[in-house]
């Protein structure tokens, strides 16, 4: 099995800060990672396929990169809107698929 | 526009089945580019991903999850179907079914890009 680990496990920033949560996988996963964006009794929400392409409809200040084992999530310029949890996602092994725990980014 | 809902009820008794479907509208189950795909996530918890059907009739779950789960599609109805065995109170969980695009363009791999709001499944006597 793949284990996918975050960092950190939660974070607190502030409006306008630059945020970065990373995810390692427990073996090579290539470009085979995805970030979503979860609120409170919401479905989550994709951001980001194949480590750094940006879902239609996803504000550009969200971006990603890695490849390999180890990923970033950055958000250039911290929202409002922006205060969630994040998981990574990995399809390396599609149709079996493993998340993150989570990253919970909360206001400082 | 795709939408996905789950139904199912909401409170199942401990080693009973838990049921549930996901009924897709707005687009069809029988694309070659997608997996119908079952998730939970226990209150204040991750996301864990159960199992998957594609449109061939293949069906793939999680090992963790043991031989508990059966999940099927019925391209007739456009729905598909989650049942989980001998359930216990740590299968209560917000059960989520999502569709996975594998292809987006040039892209190696997309994501699970639409999902239904989720429905609490509570096991207790």
């Amino acid at each position: 099995d793949i284990q996918m680990t975050q960092s950190p496990s939660s974070l607190s920033a502030s409006v306008g800060d630059r945020v970065t949560i990373t995810c390692r996988a427990s073996q090579g996963i290539d470009i085979y990672l995805n970030w979503y964006q979860q609120k409170p009794g919401k479905a989550p929400k994709l951001l980001i396929y194949a480590a750094s392409s940006l879902q239609s409809g996803v504000p550009s200040r969200f971006s990603g990169s890695g490849s390999g084992t180890d990923f970033t999530l950055t958000i250039s310029s911290l929202q409002p809107e922006d205060f969630a949890t994040y998981y990574c996602q990995q399809s390396f092994s599609t149709p079996m698929y493993t998340f993150g725990q989570g990253t919970k980014l909360d206001v400082k | 526009h795709l939408q996905l809902q789950e139904s199912g009820p909401g409170l199942v008794k401990p080693s009973e089945t838990l049921s549930l479907t996901c009924t897709v509208s707005g687009g069809s189950i029988n694309h070659e580019n997608y997996y119908w795909s079952w998730i939970r996530q226990p209150p204040g918890k991750g996301l864990e991903w159960i199992g998957s059907t594609y449109y061939t009739g293949s069906t793939y779950h999680n090992p963790a999850l043991k031989s508990r789960v059966t999940i099927s599609g019925d391209t007739a109805k456009n729905q598909f179907s989650l049942k989980l065995s001998s359930v216990t109170a740590a299968d209560t969980a917000v059960y989520y079914c999502a569709r996975y695009e594998l292809t987006v363009e040039v892209a190696a791999t997309g994501g699970f890009d639409y999902w239904g709001q989720g429905t609490l499944v509570t096991v207790s006597s």
